[in-house]
This record gives C-alpha cells, structure tokens and sequence, in this order.
C-alpha cells in the first residue's frame, strides 16, 4: 500500500530563517506531488505541483521555492522566512496517469514563523 | 474554468441529528467530484469519490453524497452525525484536459453538540 510522509510534524522559525520541508511518497511510482499551504480558518492553496523529477509549477510567487530530486521526494524551502508564511503545509500525491486525480494528503507540517 | 462553491462556512448540529453539507460545482463536462475530512492538526481523508454509474454514492464513516446534473451540486449527507465527526470537510472537483490541478472548496466546518 501507499503511504506519504512529511517533516518535521511541527517547527517554530524566527523571520528571516532558511526552511526546508520534506515529503516522500512511498509503494507508487511516478506520481504527481503537491504542496498546499493552509492558513488559519481558510481553505487549502496550492502552492507547487510537480509531474516529474525536476519539474515544478509555481501556482503563487512568493518567497517559497520546490524541488523535486528524486521521483518520490518533494521539497518545500524558503531562503528567508516571512511572518506571513507561517500556516500548516500539506503534501500529497495522484497518480499520474490518471484521467481523475484523487489526492492522498500526509499528515501536515505545522509551521510557525515568529 | 472549473469551480467549486461550499455556502456554509459553519454547520453546527446535535449529535445524533441529520446531516447535509452543500457543495455546488461549475464544470464544462461530466465532473469527477471528491469529499474530503480533515481533524484537527491532520491531513485531508478522502470520504468518497463520484466518476460515473449510480448517483449515490457511498463513502467511508456512514457518509453519502448524491451527484445531482441538474442542480450541479454533490451534498454530503449522514443519517446520524456522532461527535466524533466534529471536522472540516472540503469538496473538490477533480482535474482534466491534461491539468493535474482539482479545485477544493473553501470548507465547511461542523461542529457537533453534545
């Protein structure tokens, strides 16, 4: 069976700190990955989403950056973190060749920035 | 564009009450529709998933949804809600065209009372 993994489940950062966020996806190959930011009381928004090693779509400029170095391995950095950034992070995958894309989340990343 | 439209930002209901949870859609053709639970600190769960065949559909935890063309919606319904079902719950309306991208909903956040 599948199953996704993120980390660290929690983080406290000062502003202005570098961030690195992991997520790795385990049983499928060649997914699609995804990251997703949720702010307090209001709905997901994407953030990156990749269909291969190496390539990355930026839904929303910002601060943040992607990388995908490996198939099953996704990862969510920021050089210098902004208050704004705080919020919990949510990666998840689909499987690629799907013509419908059910989503599998991990278990999220709570991120405070002070 | 695809869209996906949940009206309730708050739903609160006594434990053993009925439940039904809107979601409305904008979609050009037939649509892949998904309900999703998140708990507290946790990722999003599928519930259940709507392609094609029967327009009841049913999910995971006693929950059924009801895709309706006519009225472009997929309501989340539960006979007998039980505390534990205290979450938020997203509708999404799933990728095509060669886009990797489904639309969730704002939320909607039950509460249950004792």
């Amino acid at each position: 069976s599948q199953t996704i993994h993120q980390w660290p489940a929690t983080l406290v950062q000062p502003v202005g700190s570098p961030l690195s966020l992991e997520c790795t996806v385990e049983g499928t190959s060649n997914p699609n990955l995804y990251w997703y930011r949720q702010a307090a009381g209001r709905g997901l928004q994407l953030l990156f989403y990749s269909v291969g090693i190496g390539q990355i779509s930026s839904e929303v400029p910002q601060n943040l950056s992607a990388s995908r170095p490996q198939d099953r391995q996704f990862i969510l950095s920021s050089k210098k973190l902004l208050l704004s950034d705080s919020g919990f992070y949510l990666c998840a995958w689909s499987i690629r060749d799907r013509v419908y894309n059910e989503q599998f989340f991990g278990p999220g990343t709570r991120l405070t920035v002070l | 564009a695809q869209s996906v439209t949940q009206p309730d930002i708050h739903i609160t209901v006594s434990e053993g009450a009925s439940l039904e949870l809107r979601c409305n859609y904008s979609y050009g053709a037939t649509p892949y529709l998904f309900w999703y639970v998140q708990s507290p600190g946790q990722g999003l769960q599928l519930l259940l998933k709507y392609f094609s065949g029967d327009t009841l559909v049913q999910g995971i935890k006693g929950f059924e949804a009801e895709f309706k063309r006519s009225q472009s919606s997929f309501n989340l319904r539960k006979p007998s809600v039980h505390w534990s079902d205290a979450a938020e719950y997203f509708c999404a309306v799933g990728a095509s065209g060669g886009s990797y991208i489904p639309t969730f909903g704002r939320g909607t956040s039950l509460i249950v009372h004792p």
